[in-house]
């Protein structure tokens, strides 16, 4: 079985300030991890994904992640944050080649930037 | 061209109704999803289609039937609607059931 617990149910952050976004994980399994990004009023999109390999992954609009195993983390930051970067941030665990697709998400963490 | 789309997006019906929302991808995915999220935003997974098979029924009541007619298209029925079952309804494929789930944009289900 696998659960997402997200740190923080709200970041707030000024712009150009270092994005940090946490996110802990529990998996019987190697996990496979994912950020989605969801826009008010709109669908998820995939910012980055980690499946093997290189445990720091990049996605997109400048935002990385990295895998620590011994941690069970895998958040997610960007140096410096912009106006458009606020959303509603989920995190989510499949338990790779075996789940059928079936993602368990973390409650989201709603990322407000001020000016 | 949206990947994934559904229709409707927005939608306001009365308790007791049947509704239907509809998915079609064309990404050429295998696999099909509906999932769901709560009024607090909390995401869970329904239903998984492979190859028009039924693999993932996340204990969803059986007023709830999925039917997929092909690979490209995963359709959503709710028989006998209720107040609860108000949320956004996301539809999402992957290549197989391992792969990175695209999600569309999600349909709003409001029950009055």
């Amino acid at each position: 079985a696998q659960s997402v617990t997200q740190l923080g149910s709200h970041v707030s952050v000024s712009e150009g300030a270092l994005v940090l976004l946490r996110c802990n994980y529990s998996s019987s399994v190697p996990p496979y991890l994912f950020w989605y990004v969801q826009y008010p009023n709109q669908g998820l999109q995939l910012l980055l994904k980690y499946t093997t390999g290189a445990t720091l992954v990049k996605g997109i609009n400048g935002f990385e992640a990295e895998f620590k195993k011994s941690e069970t983390s895998f958040h997610l930051t960007k140096p410096s944050a912009h106006m458009s970067d606020a959303a509603e941030y989920f995190c989510a665990v499949s338990a790779g080649g075996t789940s059928y697709g079936k993602l368990t998400f973390g409650q989201g963490t709603i990322l407000t930037v001020h000016p | 061209d949206t990947a994934v789309s559904q229709t409707p997006k927005y939608l306001v019906t009365q308790m007791g109704n049947d509704k239907s929302i509809k998915c079609e991808q064309n990404l050429g995915h295998d696999t099909m999803y509906w999932y769901k999220q709560d009024s607090k935003k909390f995401l869970k997974i329904m239903f998984s289609y492979n190859n028009k098979e039924l693999i993932i029924n996340e204990t969803v009541p059986n007023r709830f039937s999925p039917k997929s007619p092909d690979k490209a298209h995963l359709n959503l029925h709710i028989n006998s609607l209720e107040l609860g079952d108000s949320a956004v309804y996301f539809c999402a494929s992957s290549r197989d059931s391992g792969n990175t789930i695209y999600f569309g944009e999600g349909s709003w289900l409001t029950v009055v």
